[in-house]
């Protein structure tokens, strides 16, 4: 696999456990935010995105928080699989929304690991 | 099927020998860029590009060239390398103003300069 997942903090969780991976940022002004997923080998997938005008939003097994007050995002994910095993990764963009000039900056990320 | 294509996806070479790392994408995307992705650091963003011919600085644009003479195809270029731009490298592609955020990413390249 990629070296990517080396000097990452580590989540380590028991099949079927809940996992929450938790990412602060660091500009007050970051209207959206974007978790990623980064299975070994390959590409970010994008998962899940928040708009900074809510605090919470729900997808599939996913759940992402987001809390302003202290610039701090999470992503929980309900009963997870070996399939979830990857590193994560927060993005938040700065810039205005569809402006051409928006960019996005990347956490660094969590490796999760599964046990079965 | 929609992807970003990434060739080759590993890549041994010397110091100052010329390379081109492809990338492609077949959405019809206006914006694409290239980031490096190195242990601790996270993705940081070399260069990027919002239409053909228009290409512009990222963070990290020391060392790389880039050109965009074709919507889908977006080159990257070290015309020297050298020991620090060993990494893993990522095109990634999305739309312009529709869904700005949804970055599609390649499945990356792993270069190692000697």
């Amino acid at each position: 696999g990629e070296s990517v997942g080396l000097h990452l903090p580590t989540l380590s969780v028991q099949e079927g456990d809940n996992s929450i991976i938790n990412c602060a940022y660091s500009n007050s002004a970051s209207d959206y935010f974007i978790w990623y997923k980064q299975e070994s080998g390959k590409g970010p997938q994008f998962i899940i995105d928040i708009r900074s005008n809510m605090d919470k939003r729900q997808g599939q097994r996913v759940t992402v928080l987001l809390n302003k007050t202290v610039k701090h995002l999470s992503l929980q994910i309900a009963a997870t699989q070996p399939g979830d095993s990857a590193v994560y990764f927060c993005a938040e963009n700065i810039g205005r929304y569809g402006g051409a000039t928006n960019k996005l900056i990347f956490g660094t990320g969590t490796l999760l690991a599964v046990q079965p | 099927e929609a992807q970003v294509t990434q060739n080759p996806r590993y890549l041994i070479t010397v110091t100052g020998k010329k390379l081109t790392v492809t990338c492609s994408q077949n959405m019809n995307h206006e914006y694409m860029s290239w980031y490096r992705q190195d242990p601790g650091l996270g993705l940081r963003q070399i260069y990027y590009s919002m239409n053909v011919e228009v290409t512009d600085k990222g963070d990290v644009p020391e060392g790389y060239k880039v050109s965009r003479k074709e919507k889908r195809n977006f080159p990257l270029i070290l015309e020297s390398p050298s020991p620090n731009q060993t990494s893993l490298y990522f095109c990634a592609s999305r739309p312009y103003l529709d869904k700005p955020y949804e970055q599609y990413f390649g499945p990356g390249t792993r270069l190692t300069v000697t």
